[in-house]
């Protein structure tokens, strides 16, 4: 069965600070990648997405993430993050069956510090 | 254009009763899923709905049903509420084509079962 990883629950780190929050997949000939962004009492908002071309995928607000086959991750990293990057992160894999039926990591935490 | 929205945003229930919540998509988008919440279990998908037919399930009992109006509104019901039922319930919408990318959260429902 297909399966999304997140490897850490929580990430506490400093405003200013680099920060990576890891994601690995179960291999499929085929998959797509999402990363979501949850605020306290809302929903899920796409961060950014890897459909194909360029492995490397970024966002609005500084956040990017590379897609690597031989590794399967999608890790999301930011090199500078900010109070107001608080929230919960979720990775989510598209392996096919239908655009609705994402498989979600279980979430991390990220809590940034002044 | 309008986002997803979900009614009620809160509500509260008793064991035994049913609950039924409401979803309305983004205008144009034919696909509408629904994802249950919770701390221990993350997110998990409920099922799908694609022009009024559910095309995917999953795992849940079949107190959880849903159904999708011919302008792509939707319901999800669970009868006999139990206590672990208490969770959020998140409403996506998408254009229903798979890897086309990304799916459109509602805020959510937060039901909770005393």
């Amino acid at each position: 069965a297909q399966s999304v990883t997140q490897l850490d629950s929580q990430v506490p780190v400093f405003e200013e600070a680099p920060v990576e929050l890891r994601c690995n997949y179960s291999s499929s000939v085929s998959v797509y990648l999402f990363w979501y962004v949850q605020y306290p009492n809302q929903g899920l908002q796409l961060l950014l997405k890897y459909l194909s071309g360029s492995t490397l995928v970024e966002s609005i607000n500084g956040f990017e993430a590379e897609f690597n086959k031989s590794q399967t991750s999608f890790h999301l990293r930011k090199p500078s993050v900010h109070i107001s990057d608080t929230a919960e992160y979720f990775c989510a894999g598209d392996y096919g069956g239908s655009q609705g039926n994402l498989i979600f990591g279980k979430g991390t935490k990220l809590s940034v510090k002044p | 254009k309008a986002g997803v929205t979900q009614t009620p945003r809160y509500l509260i229930k008793t064991r035994g009763q049913q609950v039924t919540l409401s979803c309305s998509p983004i205008s144009g988008h034919r696909s509408v899923s629904w994802y249950q919440q919770t701390p221990g279990q993350g997110l998990q998908f409920l099922f799908e709905y694609f022009s009024e037919t559910q095309r995917n399930k999953g795992n849940f009992p079949g107190r959880f049903s849903g159904r999708q109006f011919s302008n792509s509104r939707s319901e999800m019901n669970v009868s006999t509420l139990e206590l672990g039922d208490s969770a959020l319930y998140l409403c996506a919408s998408g254009q229903g084509r798979a890897n086309t990318g990304e799916l459109f959260f509602g805020e959510g429902s937060r039901l909770t079962v005393l």
